[in-house]
């Protein structure tokens, strides 16, 4: 058990819908990252916020959204959904924090797979 | 150009022999780091070995061991006596000081152990 928290582990809808996918990192940790993967695309890095502040923006498409809340529990937010968006999202948090940066390796939750019909 | 390569799709491996898994990376940072990661059949990502760039030993975690070849910018993952639990999808990873705090995945090596 990594610490990291994802739910709901398993969704489906249709194309053309919104879900929002949630995350609670591990206890103490600032950084949240969100990760998507799919089959034809590998691991690609979506979006980091630490602290409740975006600190880095990756491969995301307009239609995704996402945030970190005081409690610094993080949402995704898929809309518009098209067929190509399934997939396996991952969240991950950082452990340690130091000088300012990140470092040491992710800690990754379970994941969401997403399946759009 | 791709950060991290791994050119290896799938590998089939006896049990209890040892494995190397490849991965090349690319980078003009001094300071970086280099992850692999394990992702079996049930999809969760596991963390099993790091290294830092200016680390003067290879990393070693149990029967995982990094071979890290900084001048070849390469970071081989060996895998000792092999056992059918290692049959997973493997992936390399690399975060760079500079610029974001993101890993950045390679496209992964399936390993499968066979009996």
């Amino acid at each position: 058990d990594s610490g990291v928290t994802q739910t709901p582990k398993h969704l489906i809808t249709a194309t053309g819908q919104r879900v929002t996918l949630r995350c609670s990192p591990r206890s103490g940790d600032l950084s949240v990252y969100w990760y998507q993967q799919s089959l034809d695309q590998g691991l690609q890095f979506l979006i980091q916020y630490y602290n409740g502040e975006e600190r880095a923006k990756g491969n995301i498409l307009e239609r995704f959204s996402a945030q970190q809340f005081p409690d610094l529990h993080s949402e995704l937010n898929l809309s518009s959904l098209e067929l190509g968006d399934s997939a396996l999202y991952f969240c991950a948090s950082s452990p340690r924090f130091k000088n300012g940066r990140a470092a040491g390796e992710l800690f990754f939750g379970e994941g969401s797979r997403l399946t759009v019909l | 150009a791709q950060k991290i390569t791994q050119t290896q799709p799938g590998m089939f491996v006896q049990e209890k022999e040892a494995v190397t898994l490849d991965c090349t990376y690319d980078t003009s940072d001094p300071s970086y780091g280099l992850f692999w990661y394990k992702q079996p059949s049930s999809g969760e990502m596991i963390f099993l070995i790091y290294q830092g760039s200016y680390d003067q030993q290879n990393a070693t975690e149990g029967r995982y061991s990094l071979n890290f070849q900084k001048a070849r910018k390469s970071a081989n993952l060996v895998i000792s006596a092999s056992q059918l639990g290692d049959s997973a999808m493997y992936f390399c990873a690399m975060r760079e000081n500079f610029g974001n705090e993101k890993l950045t995945f390679g496209t992964g090596t399936r390993l499968t152990i066979i009996p």
